[in-house]
């Protein structure tokens, strides 16, 4: 069974800085996907970027981006030019590609709080 | 932009009865799961749904619990007794290709057992 690791429960940045959360995970597969997920207090899940373990090259959504390491088994979100709009929970999920409809894997997530 | 919706958005219930919540999927999406966040903590899966059957399901997803599809279009969780630590946010999410593996979520029930 896969398990995602997100070692940071709160960050605090300011408006217009750079962060980057980090997640780790951990899984036996070699085809599988990375998601991060954004949670605003509206408590609704909304997909920030994706990233297919078989592609080397990081994807990018406008001011979000990923450094995925698959040998080490890590899947960080870098937010540039934060917004205040970013303050939210952010969680780090995992999902195998093999075939079967398997759930999503979640990390604890991290609540990002951007400050004016 | 079609969406997932869920209905209610906030139930509140006696422990020991008996709730069903509801979700309408985005049309095209072939496959849906239940998935559940009690309040300060990860969002955990529940159960996954294929082709009018369950296609996985989680150690949570218990006798108690139940889901169906009974119109095509309703996609019900149905919790037969409710227990105190059945509080919390539910969300039904659906996927159209399963290669895809992009889930999107609708806005949640919160579940209060009483």
């Amino acid at each position: 069974a896969q398990t995602v690791t997100q070692s940071q429960p709160e960050m605090s940045v300011q408006e217009a800085e750079t962060v980057t959360l980090s997640c780790t995970y951990d899984t036996s597969e070699s085809n599988y996907y990375l998601f991060w997920y954004k949670q605003p207090p509206s408590r609704q899940m909304i997909l920030v970027i994706r990233q297919e373990a078989y592609k080397q090259q990081n994807a990018t959504e406008n001011r979000f981006s990923v450094n995925f390491q698959k040998a080490a088994k890590s899947f960080s979100l870098k937010i540039s030019d934060s917004q205040l709009g970013d303050t939210a929970m952010y969680f780090c999920a995992f999902a195998y590609s093999g075939g079967g409809a398997d759930g999503l894997t979640f990390g604890k997530g991290t609540h990002l709080i951007i400050q004016p | 932009e079609p969406e997932v919706t869920q209905t209610p958005s906030h139930q509140v219930t006696q422990m020991g009865q008996e709730v069903i919540l509801r979700c309408v999927p985005i049309s095209n999406h072939l496959y849906f799961y239940w998935y559940r966040q009690i309040l300060g903590q990860k969002v955990e899966f529940l159960v996954s749904f294929y082709n009018n059957e369950i296609s996985e399901k989680s150690e949570i997803f218990d006798d108690q619990f139940s889901v169906e599809r009974p119109d095509g279009s309703n996609f019900t969780l149905k919790i037969r007794s409710t227990k105190l630590e059945d509080s919390a946010m539910y969300f039904c999410a659906g996927d159209a290709l399963l290669v895809n593996n992009e889930q999107f979520f609708g806005p949640g029930t919160r579940l209060t057992v009483l």
